[in-house]
């Protein structure tokens, strides 16, 4: 099956910097999506990216479909961005498609 | 927005005992799943449901386990026998018709089993 890898699996920031989240997959894809996991555990959908680029506020995503990863940026972090940031991918699974998540980076976002 | 909703938010039951999560999918969906995370880990793939019968299932979806879409809005998953290993927190999405949607997720049952 199709692996997904994240990285880095942990990320400590000062408020207001920058920062870029990875995330390799082993096989192509048709589906992938980013994640938000906030404290409180639930799973927030940030991006459906399959491929391009996309924007929204301060967050946007990049996915090279044919180099196989996805890039997350989080600009000017603000301390409610911490938590765990997933990458999930699906692959040509027939009338299945479910998502691969990877093993997520923790991002910690200090005052 | 149209949701995935959710029922409970979190339940705590004890060993050996039977309980039913449940949820209401986005109305219109057709593709329904189940995942598991365990506390620390990440988001595993449990089962798939498509055409009101199993797409594919994943090694931990074993013969304790079982889902059912009573009727045209609820798709349940029951652990017939709960294990200590069986808490986590449970997520259940849905997907609309077409293989290029995303999967919209739940805000996830949490369940303790003590």
């Amino acid at each position: 099956g199709i692996q997904v890898e994240q990285s880095p699996p942990d990320l400590i920031l000062q408020e207001g910097a920058n920062s870029t989240l990875r995330c390799n997959f082993s096989d192509s894809v048709n589906n992938l999506q980013w994640f938000h996991q906030n404290p409180w555990g639930q799973l927030i959908n940030l991006f459906y990216i399959p491929s391009g680029t996309k924007q929204n506020g301060r967050l946007s995503a990049t996915t090279v479909a044919t180099e196989r990863y996805s890039l997350l940026y989080i600009s000017s972090s603000q301390t409610t961005d911490s938590g765990v940031y997933f990458c999930a991918v699906g692959g040509y699974g027939g009338a299945t498609n479910k998502l691969i998540f990877g093993t997520g980076t923790l991002l910690a976002v200090q005052p | 927005e149209p949701e995935v909703t959710q029922t409970p938010s979190h339940q705590v039951t004890q060993m050996g005992q039977e309980v039913i999560l449940r949820c209401v999918p986005i109305s219109n969906h057709l593709y329904f799943y189940w995942y598991r995370q365990i506390l620390g880990q990440k988001v595993e793939f449990l089962v798939s449901f498509y055409n009101n019968e199993i797409s594919e299932k994943s090694e931990i979806f074993d013969d304790q386990f079982s889902v059912e879409r009573p009727d045209g809005s609820n798709f349940t998953l029951k652990i017939r026998s709960t294990k200590l290993e069986d808490s986590a927190m449970y997520f259940c999405a849905s997907r609309d018709r077409g293989h290029n949607s995303p999967l919209h997720f739940g805000n996830g049952t949490r369940l303790t089993v003590t």
